[in-house]
C-alpha cells in the first residue's frame, strides 16, 4: 500500500540554525500538507500546496517557513532560523484530489529538537 | 467556543465493551468529517470518513448530526488493540484544504 515518507525521523538543531524537513507524498496525489504537533497538544495545520503554489497557510507559517517541492517527488519544508518553540513532530499528509475525496494520508513525522 | 471539541477522557473500557465518542463543532459551513487514531508519538492515521447518511466499517460506526453540529464514533467489541487517541477532524467551512483537530478522546481497553 503506497505510504507517504519523511524523512530525518528525528533532527537535532540548534537554535538560529536552518532545517530542512522532506516528504516523499504518495505518487499520484495532488495536494499536500505541513502539520505540526506540539508535545501533549493537538496537530495542528501549517500549510497545504497545490499546483505548485501555496494554496492555504496558518498564522504559525510565518515568514520563517517555506515550502518547495524541488522535483516530481520530494516536497519539503525549511525554517530558517529556528527556535526552541518550533520544537515538534512535523507531519507531512498528501490527498488524492480526485473527485471529491478529501482524505489525508499521514507520513510517519519528524521529530524536531531545538536546543 | 473551541473550533472542534473533544472529551480528552481518557476513557477506560474493558475488551468486549461497546464505545463512543462525542465531537462538536463549531462552524455550520464546515462539509467534511473524518475520524483519525493516532497511537502515542506516531502520526495520525485515517479510521473514516463521516458521510451525511452515517457509515459503518466493520467494528466502527460514525454519525453526523448537521442540525447539533456534531459527530460521533461507535466502537463495538472493543478489542486491545482499539487503545489510542481518537481525533475528531473537521475541514474549517468550504476551504477544504485546510482542516482543523480536536485535541483528541485517550481510550484504554483494559484486558
Amino acid at each position: 500500500e503506497p505510504e507517504v515518507t519523511q524523512t530525518p525521523s528525528h533532527q537535532v538543531t540548534q537554535m538560529g540554525q536552518e532545517v530542512i524537513l522532506r516528504c516523499v507524498p504518495i505518487s499520484n496525489h495532488l495536494y499536500f500538507y505541513w502539520y505540526r504537533q506540539i508535545l501533549g497538544q493537538k496537530v495542528e495545520f501549517l500549510v497545504s500546496f497545490y499546483n505548485n503554489e501555496i494554496s492555504e497557510k496558518s498564522e504559525i507559517f510565518d515568514d520563517q517557513f517555506s515550502v518547495e517541492r524541488p522535483d516530481g517527488s520530494n516536497f519539503t519544508l525549511k525554517i530558517r532560523s529556528t527556535k526552541l518553540e518550533d520544537s515538534a513532530m512535523y507531519f507531512c499528509a498528501s490527498r488524492g484530489g480526485q473527485g471529491n475525496n478529501y482524505e489525508q494520508y499521514f507520513g510517519p513525522g519528524t521529530r524536531l529538537t531545538v536546543t | 467556543r473551541k473550533e472542534v471539541e473533544q472529551d480528552p477522557g481518557p476513557f477506560n473500557v474493558p475488551e468486549g465493551a461497546t464505545v463512543a465518542f462525542n465531537c462538536t463543532y463549531s462552524n455550520s459551513a464546515s462539509q467534511s468529517f473524518f475520524w483519525y487514531r493516532q497511537d502515542c508519538r506516531k502520526e495520525p492515521k485515517l479510521l473514516m470518513s463521516v458521510y451525511s447518511s452515517g457509515n459503518e466499517d466493520g467494528r466502527f460506526t460514525a454519525q453526523l448530526n448537521r442540525a447539533s453540529q456534531y459527530i460521533s464514533l461507535l466502537i463495538r467489541d472493543s478489542k486491545l488493540s482499539d487503545s489510542a487517541t481518537y481525533l475528531c477532524v473537521v475541514n474549517q467551512e468550504n476551504r477544504d484544504d485546510k482542516i482543523i483537530f480536536g485535541k483528541g478522546t485517550r481510550l484504554h481497553i483494559l484486558p
